[in-house]
């Protein structure tokens, strides 16, 4: 698992309320990656960071925030949760000299009521 | 704008025939390409990738992919299918002037191998 983890695996919230996700890795790598799961989608990508500092928009990114102060975290934020956002969302990072293989976490599964 | 088109939703395999999942993409450029796998309540685990060379690439628990540059294909193969191969299967592609190591996924099959 590439030595990803991510918190809370499971979350229930309510529509409205700020929720915040967690991935931590501990290998040092550079690239990061938020992504949400939904039936008949596949994996979107919702944000991703390249650097300390250093995030940008993905495919699906409104109604997310995301941040990293430290190369180990990278944290995505709900600022007011909605229903459309109940899903799994699934953190990744890139292999280094790996020929842009990404390797994934676990995966929190967001219900919002 | 790359892409990856993955036309079936389920695949359904006897056990011990052989499996095979498809995917096309679309980049501008020479790909790279990959496939994963996915168990039920877990994450993604990479299977293999082709970059460049040989157009058969073997990877993990047995399978193997082969990319037809003139298809635009990159199918998934194993010989002969095991129940424990039941899981959803995921193609992903970079093109060589994506920015920032983006990779786009397909929808995703699901295959089922029936005992």
């Amino acid at each position: 698992d590439a030595g990803i983890t991510q918190s809370p695996r499971h979350k229930v919230t309510e529509t409205g309320t700020p929720v915040t996700l967690r991935c931590h890795q501990t290998e040092n790598h550079r690239y990061m990656y938020w992504y949400r799961q939904d039936p008949g989608h596949g994996l979107r990508l919702i944000h991703y960071s390249y650097g300390v500092k250093d995030t940008d928009k993905g495919e699906v990114s409104d109604g997310y925030s995301v941040s990293r102060s430290k190369t180990e975290d990278f944290l995505l934020t709900l600022e007011s949760a909605t229903s459309s956002q109940t899903s799994v969302y699934f953190c990744a990072i890139k292999g280094q000299g790996e020929g842009y293989t990404q390797y994934f976490g676990p995966g929190t599964r967001l219900t919002v009521l | 704008a790359q892409s990856v088109a993955q036309p079936e939703d389920q695949v359904n395999v006897a056990e011990g025939n052989p499996l095979t999942v498809k995917c096309t993409y679309s980049v501008s450029g020479n790909p790279y390409l990959f496939w994963y796998v996915q168990y039920p309540n877990r994450g993604l685990q990479f299977l293999l990738k082709y970059i460049t060379g040989d157009n058969l690439v073997k990877g993990s628990y047995g399978f193997e992919a082969e990319f037809n540059k003139s298809q635009t294909s990159f199918h998934l193969k194993k010989p002969s299918a095991l129940v424990s191969d039941s899981a959803l299967y995921f193609c992903a592609v970079r093109g060589p002037t994506e920015g920032n190591n983006r990779l786009a996924f397909g929808k995703g099959n699901q295959v089922v191998v029936i005992p």
